[in-house]
């Protein structure tokens, strides 16, 4: 049973370009959210799909928006690239339905490093 | 807004020391709360979890309790491996109304156990 994957594992950018990261969201999971973790801190929310349709949304520009595919798989677009983007970013799913205490499941993320 | 505050690392111990890490939260409601642990190079495991207060969550010999008179939820293990090195990241559950969590972490503690 594959767990959350994310791609790619490494990725390197320069200030002003755009990224796109990738996410397979855990066999029978629905809900997909995203997180970003700079070096030596806590992740912090991005924001969460559901159903194809962002459900909510943390304290991130409008330069971070996203998608979710009829299959569940997500992507998480970054645009205008700024150093202090560089981050690991996280990718984790779950399963709405009536269970609200569904534990997240996380991916090994994506290194981004914006130079 | 709600956030969680952990003691700051990072933490040396020997090889068989007793563990404590400090946590504490500020939430309006009644969050669930949780410790994740991310090795090198992965991305966060799940270690235990509790969703009211009074409850203890138990996992590989770590143990935390939900304590909501302190706005509490500390870390222990009473004797710690080499393998328990890593970063420890407790977290609390932001809920949003579509049922899949949404979680706030606190900065994250370094644990370097030595032989």
């Amino acid at each position: 049973d594959a767990g959350v994957t994310q791609s790619p594992t490494h990725l390197i950018k320069t200030r002003g370009q755009q990224v796109t990261l990738r996410c397979s969201p855990k066999s029978g999971h629905d809900t997909v959210s995203w997180y970003q973790q700079a070096l030596g801190q806590g992740p912090q929310f991005i924001f969460q799909y559901y159903e194809e349709e962002e459900r909510q949304r943390g304290n991130f520009p409008d330069r971070f928006s996203g998608h979710q595919f009829p299959n569940y798989s997500s992507e998480l677009n970054v645009n205008a690239l700024l150093l202090g983007d560089s981050a690991l970013y996280l990718c984790a799913s779950s399963s709405r339905g009536l269970r609200t205490n569904s534990p997240l499941h996380f991916g090994n993320g994506t290194r981004l490093t914006v130079t | 807004g709600n956030s969680v505050t952990q003691m700051e690392g990072p933490v040396t111990l020997s090889e068989e020391a007793f563990l404590t890490i400090n946590c504490t939260y500020t939430a309006t409601g009644y969050p669930s709360l949780f410790w994740y642990v991310q090795y090198p190079g992965e991305g966060l495991q799940l270690l235990l979890k509790a969703t009211k207060a009074d409850d203890k969550g138990s996992n590989k010999g770590f143990e935390a309790t939900y304590r909501k008179e302190t706005t509490s939820f500390h870390l222990e293990k009473g004797s710690v491996q080499v393998s328990d090195s890593a970063v420890y990241f407790c977290a609390l559950s932001d809920q949003g109304s579509w049922g899949a969590q949404k979680l706030v972490f606190g900065q994250g503690t370094r644990l370097t156990i030595n032989p």
